[in-house]
């Protein structure tokens, strides 16, 4: 069964350091996300993207983050410089279309900055 | 705007006992509903779902009515296993406009533990 696949599973970094986190979303899908979750709190949007381009982002993502897909296949969601608030389990997902169809998460990539 | 409610736990049961996880939504427009279950150590899995009004979601044992005049989708189990034991997130996403199709609105997330 297809699925979506992230790596690193965790990642620990130096605040002010550079992450990027890899995501490599169903083959035939279209349609790709990042949401984070805080430890305790509601899993939440960053940043839509479909045909190359940011579809939409959410105030989370700032200047500080990133997406792109260099090669077609891995999406990757790249922070600047960390901070210790960006702790957090980061989620990507792919959609084969936008609304009413499932979207398949990845089992997420917990990154700790100390 | 969109949010999603669902109830706090964390929810402790026995085995075979009946399950209710509350889920009230606001949404400006038409959304579709969804329940996504993460079990330990693994992503976020979708449950059910429910794309218009009166509409139910059924999968593994589990249900949830799409009930537009309440605004809500209550998830409910008649007998839980120790299997069943995960978080359990509500989620809307909204239909009929623009770039913010696909997007979902999570609530909080409910933890499930269902003891032997």
């Amino acid at each position: 069964e297809p699925e979506v696949t992230q790596t690193p599973s965790h990642q620990v970094t130096q605040m002010g350091q550079e992450v990027i986190l890899r995501c490599v979303p169903i083959s035939n899908h279209l349609y790709f996300y990042w949401y984070r979750q805080i430890l305790g709190q509601k899993v939440e949007f960053l940043v839509s993207f479909y045909n190359n381009e940011i579809s939409e982002k959410s105030e989370i993502f700032d200047d500080q983050f990133s997406v792109e897909r260099p090669d077609g296949s891995n999406f990757t969601l790249k922070i600047r410089s960390t901070k210790l608030e960006d702790s957090a389990m980061y989620f990507c997902a792919s959609n084969k279309r936008q609304a009413n169809t499932e979207a398949f998460f990845g089992q997420g990539t917990r990154l700790t900055v100390v | 705007g969109n949010s999603v409610t669902q109830m706090e736990g964390p929810v402790t049961l026995s085995e075979e006992a009946f399950l209710t996880i509350n889920c009230t939504y606001t949404a400006t427009g038409y959304p579709s509903l969804f329940w996504y279950v993460q079990y330990p150590g693994e992503g976020l899995q979708l449950l059910l779902k429910a794309t218009k009004a009166d509409d139910k979601g059924s999968n593994k044992g589990f249900e949830a009515t799409y009930r537009k005049e309440t605004t809500s989708f209550h998830l409910e189990k008649g007998s839980v296993q120790v299997s069943d034991s995960a978080v359990y997130f509500c989620a809307l996403s909204e239909r009929g406009r623009g770039s913010t199709l696909g997007r979902l609105y999570f609530g909080r997330g409910t933890q499930l533990t269902v003891w032997p």
